[in-house]
């Protein structure tokens, strides 16, 4: 079974300092990873995806993350916070076939304050 | 032009009522998913359709059947509501076929409300 833990249920950072946001997962295979966020109100949308070569993957809206195979994470980070930012960001990890389902985590809320 | 599409975006509801949400993806994708939405913002999936065929049918009540009428649509049909199905619910797309990483396109949820 495949899993995705996102440890922080909120992360809090001033606008202009960098931010984080934590994922670990667990999987059977190759890993594909994924940053989605959603924003009030609305659906889902895709940030950016690891799936082979380069550990640091660059997405939209300047957000990165790392690739780390020995301790199973994916974090997604950004050197300059935005107020704009504010939203729920999930983690998400997949064995690709058409009968492996996309597995999320519980979702991270992140607060940048002026 | 909207790629997944969801109607309706807000249904409310009385228990015991049987009610639709309709999807459509415009992206040429050939797979299809219903994700569910609680109220602590967890998202499941619920089904998944590969060229209309289920391949992903989750631990969901019989209550929930999903029909896919072609690979662009995917339809979502309620029976007996209970007032725990007050969700959202996503409707998702994905190509998993040929070169594409198999990402997920989401519509803008239907906010379903039991009462």
């Amino acid at each position: 079974a495949q899993s995705v833990a996102q440890p922080e249920d909120q992360v809090n950072v001033a606008e202009g300092n960098p931010l984080t946001v934590k994922c670990t997962y667990s999987v059977s295979g190759n890993p594909y990873l994924f940053w989605y966020v959603q924003y009030p109100n609305r659906g889902l949308q895709f940030l950016l995806k690891y799936i082979t070569g380069d550990n640091l993957v660059k997405g939209s809206y300047g957000f990165e993350a790392e690739f780390n195979k020995s301790q199973t994470s994916f974090h997604l980070k950004k050197p300059s916070a935005l107020v704009s930012d504010s939203a729920l960001y999930f983690c998400a990890v997949r064995v690709r076939n058409a009968g492996n389902m996309l597995t999320f985590g519980g979702g991270t809320r992140l607060m940048v304050k002026p | 032009d909207t790629a997944v599409s969801q109607t309706p975006k807000y249904l409310v509801t009385q228990m015991g009522n049987d009610k639709s949400i309709k999807c459509e993806q415009n992206l040429g994708h050939d797979t299809m998913y219903w994700y569910k939405q609680d109220s602590k913002k967890f998202l499941k999936i619920m089904f998944s359709y590969n060229n209309k065929e289920l391949i992903i049918n989750e631990t969901v009540p019989n209550r929930f059947s999903p029909k896919s009428p072609d690979k662009a649509h995917l339809n979502l049909h309620i029976n007996s509501l209970e007032l725990g199905d007050s969700a959202v619910y996503f409707c998702a797309s994905s190509q998993e076929t040929g070169s594409n990483t198999g990402e997920l396109f989401f519509g803008e949820g239907s906010r379903l409300t039991v009462l």
